[in-house]
């Protein structure tokens, strides 16, 4: 069956340390995406890639990176930058990005501070 | 800016009742609007998309509705079932943007058995 994957489903982190969001898909999409959920907020836009080798920073990329090596993956490095990680991190992709061309999710990540 | 709204943010209603889930938008100037599902700690479904120039989507036992003049949607549920528990999202497409969705809170909805 084709969809998103993330990994790991929980995640902890340390004071001071990066962590590594994994985004997998099987769908050939070329459009991939990461949003921030938080209680009593809507998603909010992190990071998305049109194409392979090309990323733009969404509303609230501070304290994240991407990289998009290749098709299929969209990895989230949350660094220590980022003062308040403690969230839900959501992947998506799409076709493309064009309006009519829907965004299919993963089931998530959940970070925590230790 | 654009900023969309959902109210109220929880609602608990019996096995069978018809509800209506709202959505309001402060700029009518959209391309879309999608109403999704997302079940505890999963990820978002998508329910219905409804293109700006029409009125209303339906999907079994769903329908939602598009009134871009007074910026509100609403999705309605007839026939409530427990299964139907979950958190409704609505989120707007902005005309001017061919990427960006701009979301609502959520309504948390409970159905009573």
């Amino acid at each position: 069956d084709g969809g998103i994957t993330q990994s790991p489903k929980y995640l902890f982190r340390k004071e001071g340390q990066n962590v590594t969001l994994s985004c997998e898909q099987n769908l050939n999409h070329d459009a991939m995406y990461w949003y921030r959920q938080d209680p009593g907020q809507g998603l909010r836009l992190i990071y998305y890639s049109q194409i392979v080798n090309d990323f733009q920073k969404g509303d609230i990329a501070e304290g994240y990176s991407v990289s998009r090596e290749k098709k299929e993956s969209f990895p989230l490095t949350v660094t220590s930058a980022q003062k308040n990680p403690t969230a839900f991190y959501l992947c998506a992709s799409s076709i493309g990005t064009a309006g009519d061309q829907p965004q299919h999710f993963g089931d998530g990540t959940r970070l925590s501070i230790l | 800016k654009q900023e969309v709204t959902q109210i109220p943010a929880a609602l608990s209603v019996p096995e069978g009742e018809n509800l209506v889930l709202n959505c309001s938008f402060t700029d009518s100037a959209i391309y879309n609007l999608q109403w999704f599902r997302q079940d505890p700690g999963k990820g978002l479904t998508s329910l219905l998309l409804i293109q700006s120039s029409q009125r209303e989507q339906t999907s079994g036992r769903l329908n939602a509705s598009l009134d871009k003049s007074s910026g509100r949607s609403t999705l309605y549920i007839a026939a409530s079932q427990p299964g139907d528990s979950a958190t409704y999202l609505c989120a707007v497409r902005r005309a001017d943007s061919n990427y960006q969705l701009i979301w609502g809170a959520g309504t948390k909805l409970i159905i009573k058995p």
